[in-house]
Order: C-alpha cells, then sequence, then structure tokens
C-alpha cells in the first residue's frame, strides 16, 4: 500500500529536550516535506526536500533542522523544542521534483507533540 | 502577500442536504487550486485539483469550480453524508514551489 509514515504519533516531552520525528514514504517520491498546523493558522511550511541532499526552509524553519540522506526517508530534528513549538505535524511526499506541487501531496497521519 | 481565505470557517448541515464551501486567493501567479478533505486527526487528501483553464471539475459528490479572474474557487457537495464531516483545505500553487493553504472549512454533517 502506498503511504507515507510517520513515528511518533503522539508525542510528550520537556523544554529542550531533542527529539526527532520520522517520516517514510514507499512511492518513490523525490519531493518531501513538512508541515505543522495550528488552530486557526492552517498547514504552514517548515522544511521541505526536492531530492537527496538538497532541503531548502519553507514559511517557519526556526527550532527545526531536517536530512534527507536517502529518498524514503525525510526526519524532522527539534534540537531544542520549546513550548510554541507544541503542533500537529504532517509529513507530505509527492512525485516528480520538477513541477511537484502540481501533483498531488500525500500526507502522512499526524504526530501530535507537546512541549511542556 | 500571497493569501487564501476560506469561507464559512464552520457549517453544519443535515444529511442529504447540499452545501458550497467558498475559496478566495490573492496567490500570483497562478499555477493550480487544490481541494483537499481532512478528517479529524488525519492527514489532509486530494479531492480535485483546478488549473488556470478549468472552470468546473467533479468527483463523484464534489464538484469544484475556478473562476481564474476573479480569484475564487467553490467546492459543493451534492447529497451530503454523515462521512463528509471534515474539514476541507483550500490550496493554491503560485511561483515556483510556493504554496498557499487557507485555514479551512471544517463540516459537520448531522443526522
Amino acid at each position: 500500500e502506498a503511504q507515507v509514515t510517520q513515528n511518533p504519533r503522539y508525542l510528550i516531552t520537556v523544554t529542550g529536550k531533542k527529539l526527532t520525528v520520522t517520516c517514510s514514504q514507499n512511492m518513490n517520491h523525490e519531493y518531501m516535506s513538512w508541515y505543522r498546523q495550528d488552530p486557526g493558522l492552517g498547514l504552514r511550511q517548515i522544511y521541505y526536500s526536492m531530492n537527496v541532499e538538497v532541503t531548502d526552509k519553507g514559511d517557519v524553519p526556526e527550532g527545526y533542522k531536517v536530512s534527507r540522506k536517502e529518498k524514503r526517508n525525510f526526519p524532522l530534528i527539534l534540537e531544542s523544542p520549546s513550548p510554541n513549538q507544541t503542533s500537529l505535524y504532517f509529513c507530505a511526499s509527492s512525485r516528480s521534483r520538477d513541477r511537484a506541487l502540481s501533483y498531488e501531496q500525500y500526507f502522512g497521519p499526524g504526530t501530535r507533540l507537546t512541549v511542556t | 502577500k500571497n493569501q487564501v481565505e476560506q469561507s464559512p470557517q464552520s457549517l453544519i448541515i443535515l444529511e442529504g442536504k447540499n452545501c458550497t464551501l467558498q475559496c478566495n486567493y490573492t496567490v500570483s501567479p497562478f499555477s493550480n487550486l487544490r481541494w483537499y478533505k481532512q478528517d479529524t486527526g488525519r492527514g489532509p487528501v486530494s479531492l480535485t485539483i483546478m488549473t488556470f483553464s478549468e472552470n468546473t471539475k467533479s468527483n463523484g459528490r464534489y464538484t469544484a469550480t475556478l473562476d481564474a479572474d476573479t480569484k475564487q474557487s467553490s467546492l459543493h457537495i451534492t447529497a451530503s453524508q454523515l462521512s463528509d464531516s471534515a474539514s476541507y483545505i483550500c490550496v493554491v500553487r503560485g511561483g515556483y514551489q510556493k504554496v498557499t493553504f487557507g485555514i479551512g472549512t471544517k463540516l459537520q454533517v448531522i443526522p
């Protein structure tokens, strides 16, 4: 089954404790992206990757890091989480790096993160 | 500033009734517009995509329209079902790699 998976689905952590949210897709997609979704603000892009070893900032990259060492994986790293990073996070992938956003983005199930 | 505004913010309708959701955008240049459905606690799923030359596109009981001149799109749901209860998000692609999301309309279909 074609899908995007994220782990963990739920995470409660404390301020300053480094964490990683994993994202994996099995569709051989070149484009991958991370979003956060907050009430009243909608989905906002954190980082995206057009292909292996190619990443770029989205609209709200502060406090986050990503890496793309393999085509299928795109982990999101919070080096020192803060309470304002409490949010619902989605990973997404899409076919074709050249016209990535003309193609449908497939979203993962989401990771609900709480930072206390 | 590129913006996507959706209305209403929330909507409650009776099962079997029709409804129309609105999306107005200021994104320029315009490339395409997608409607996504997001069930509670799940990731968004694409319903339809509209490009500049398309006025209407249907996907089952969902019909999307686009007026590129006025920069407006609508999503019409016919004969609503309880499973239509979800948030509907309008997403507009502008220039290279730039995507702007609307906040969404939360639809609740009641028996």
